[in-house]
């Protein structure tokens, strides 16, 4: 069983460009959490989707950033015009169920770079 | 707003000794209890989940909960260097509109 997947593992963009990460959750889970986490800091929620869905995006910056979890394919974190304090690890993680109960199973990450 | 906070690190114990990680959270009503541990410049990975009252052992770790209290713990016993990471308490609702609060994190360093 293959876990969370993200891609790519290592994005590097140039301030004003957009940033596109991609996770597939774990097969049979249909919920999806974004965290960022900056370098020596902890785990900050971003957002919480299930398919074609948002249920929780109080964690996201109020410009620039958006989230999907169509009904076919991955779920994308999206970044208009990044700024170099967006440069951090942006974390995906997957549960099964429809409970805030449920274990959450992360991806490797995605670490972006803005120069 | 709900919280989750841990004690502040970084911790450091020698090889062998037992490791005390501990958790508070603000929300009474939270029903599933989570440690996550983090290498530097990896993703957290699941140690042990916890949902009653009590002990939960699972090899060298042992996780306690009180919701009385509020509190959550990590003891690590027989600590090896590979356990030198960060270690992320987190803390679940109870419907399908609540999210998982992760705390900041404790520091934990096994000198050999």
């Amino acid at each position: 069983n293959a876990g969370v997947m993200q891609n790519p593992r290592h994005l590097v963009r140039r301030r004003g460009q957009e940033a596109r990460l991609r996770c597939s959750p774990m097969k049979g889970h249909s919920h999806v959490y974004w965290y960022r986490q900056l370098p020596e800091e902890g785990l900050k929620f971003m957002v919480y989707l299930q398919k074609e869905n948002i249920i929780d995006e109080s964690g996201m910056p109020k410009e620039r950033f958006s989230a999907e979890f169509p009904k076919e394919g991955p779920s994308i974190l999206r970044i208009q015009q990044v700024v170099r304090g967006d440069s951090a690890a942006y974390f995906c993680a997957s549960s099964p169920f429809n409970r805030g109960t449920d274990t959450q199973y992360f991806g490797p990450g995605t670490r972006l770079t803005v120069l | 707003q709900k919280e989750v906070e841990q004690n502040s690190g970084p911790l450091s114990v020698p090889e062998g000794a037992i490791a005390s990680l501990n958790c508070t959270y603000s929300d009474r009503v939270s029903q599933s209890f989570f440690w996550y541990r983090q290498y530097s410049g990896k993703s957290p990975e699941l140690i042990m989940s916890i949902y009653s009252n009590g002990d939960k052992e699972d090899g060298r770790f042992t996780a306690q909960l009180n919701k009385a209290s509020q509190y959550v713990s990590l003891l690590i016993r027989d600590s090896q260097p590979s356990d030198s990471a960060t270690y992320l308490c987190a803390v679940g609702g109870t419907t399908s509109y609540d999210k998982v609060i992760f705390g900041p994190g404790t520091s934990l360093s096994v000198i050999p």
